[in-house]
């Protein structure tokens, strides 16, 4: 299947800072991305879904300015969560559609944010 | 909205023995893609298999094979052979803006 990588898969920052989290698909061309939030033992939440060239589109109760996204090319979307507060400890994951009209998604390895 | 439910939380199988995973959803689409993905303890997501609404075959990936109930709108997964690398939690999912269903972890004893 096709490769998505994300990176970095770990970080610690402090209350405050800004945390960027970069997502890029390796062997093909996405022009949607999308990424996720997982809490321990649950599903995963669509956070946002990130369109090459445009705005990203954000979930109800998602905070845009909080959690801003850039997908600047189209293999590359960022996150970033800005002034990071414990509450935004998670596990982030990113996904990118193979364009092949059949839907498919291939996901990164994650992120876990710990927010200190 | 799509909604996608899997009623079984945890599920236990003997290794290379068959297990079927549930998954039911609602929509009122006619076309679209249905998926089931697992979710290792390293937390990566996989894969596993992919099937189109509008086709009325069944989707098969080697010992992973779905039964797809259109009517009913049912997506049951079934692993046969179960191998101990099969442990994970499956997610059910509905088409390109993923609805992920709850999920089921799979245990897979000796």
């Amino acid at each position: 299947g096709a490769v998505v990588s994300q990176h970095p898969s770990r970080v610690i920052c402090k209350s405050g800072t800004s945390v960027k989290i970069e997502c890029r698909s390796l062997d093909f061309q996405a022009t949607t991305m999308f990424w996720y939030r997982q809490f321990p033992k649950q599903s995963l939440m669509l956070m946002a879904t990130s369109n090459e060239g445009s705005k990203a589109t954000y979930e109800q109760g998602v905070e845009k300015d909080k959690f801003l996204i850039n997908h600047a090319s189209l293999t590359l979307s960022t996150l970033t969560v800005t002034s990071a507060h414990p509450e935004d400890s998670s596990f982030y994951i990113c996904s990118a559609r193979v364009p092949d009209g059949t839907d498919t998604q291939y996901f990164g390895p994650g992120t876990r944010l710990t927010v200190l | 909205a799509q909604t996608v439910t899997q009623s079984q939380p945890e599920m236990s199988v003997q290794e290379a023995e068959t297990v079927t995973l549930s998954c039911t959803y609602d929509t009122s689409e006619s076309d679209y893609y249905l998926f089931w993905y697992k979710q290792p303890p390293s937390r990566q997501m996989i894969l596993v298999i992919r099937q189109e609404a509008y086709k009325q075959q069944n989707a098969t990936e080697n010992r992973f094979s779905v039964n797809f109930q259109k009517a009913a709108k049912s997506f049951s997964l079934k692993i046969s052979d179960s191998q101990l690398g099969d442990a994970a939690m499956y997610f059910c999912a509905y088409r390109s803006k993923l609805t992920f269903g709850t999920g089921t972890r799979l245990q897979v004893t000796l």
